[in-house]
């Protein structure tokens, strides 16, 4: 099975900064990525998927990039509503995996 | 508006069986795989289960295979997770997902989830 890391597991940033996540697979998997926002109480939200497409309705501020081992979620200017746990996802094969998890909070 | 409303959580004895039920509004749910993912309590997400639009094919993680058995009524728009022998460590919030299926698969929208609880 394919495992999925992603780095750091914390994040204290503050509004207005710029953070990166990095997520990185056990094999290549192509663009085979997704990524995903979690508030506290609240189900998954899709951001991205297939590495670098934004889903509709998610704010320009949030990219994606990266293929085959390496990936990475970037936020270009934190707003408060960005402060929350983000997980990625390898859809490349079954199990598809998530990493453990990055949670972003408030410096 | 496109929705997933899962229910049949609560708490259960080990060894016991629970049902949960996800169901579907806003799409044409005939159309697209369904997935459960589960989330222990202060813990990550655990992809635990998936089936195609026809029931052709399903899958299981290794950690449920077994005791769970996923299933679907697409004419009741309807998504089930059978459990049983339940153990402590599958207490978690259970999500229903809607898996899109293009070149690369997706989870959108999840439903707000049911909370699982297996305790003596």
């Amino acid at each position: 099975d394919i495992q999925m890391t992603q780095s750091p597991s914390s994040l204290s940033a503050s509004v207005g900064d710029r953070v990166t996540i990095t997520c990185r697979a056990s094999q290549s998997i192509s663009s085979y990525l997704n990524w995903y926002q979690q508030k506290p109480g609240k189900a998954p939200k899709l951001l991205i998927y297939a590495a670098s497409s934004l889903q509709s309705g998610v704010p320009s501020r949030f990219s994606g990039s990266g293929s085959g081992t390496d990936f990475t979620l970037t936020i270009s200017s934190l707003q408060p509503e960005d402060f929350a746990t983000y997980y990625c996802q390898q859809s490349y094969s079954t199990p598809g995996a998530f990493g453990q998890g990055t949670k972003l909070e408030i410096k | 508006e496109v929705q997933l409303v899962e229910s049949g959580g609560g708490l259960v004895k080990p060894g016991g069986s629970l049902r949960l039920s996800c169901a579907a509004s806003g799409f044409t749910f005939s159309s697209y795989s369904m997935n459960w993912v589960r989330q222990a309590p202060g813990k990550g997400l655990e992809w635990v289960s998936s089936i195609s639009s026809s029931s052709s094919y399903i899958y299981y993680a290794d950690s449920v295979k077994g005791r769970f058995t996923i299933s679907r009524d697409n004419a009741k728009n309807s998504l089930y997770l059978q459990m049983n022998s339940l153990r402590a460590e599958d207490t978690a919030v259970y999500y229903c997902a809607r898996e899109t299926v293009e070149v690369i698969n997706w989870f959108d929208p999840w439903g707000q989830g049911t909370l699982v609880t297996v305790s003596s």
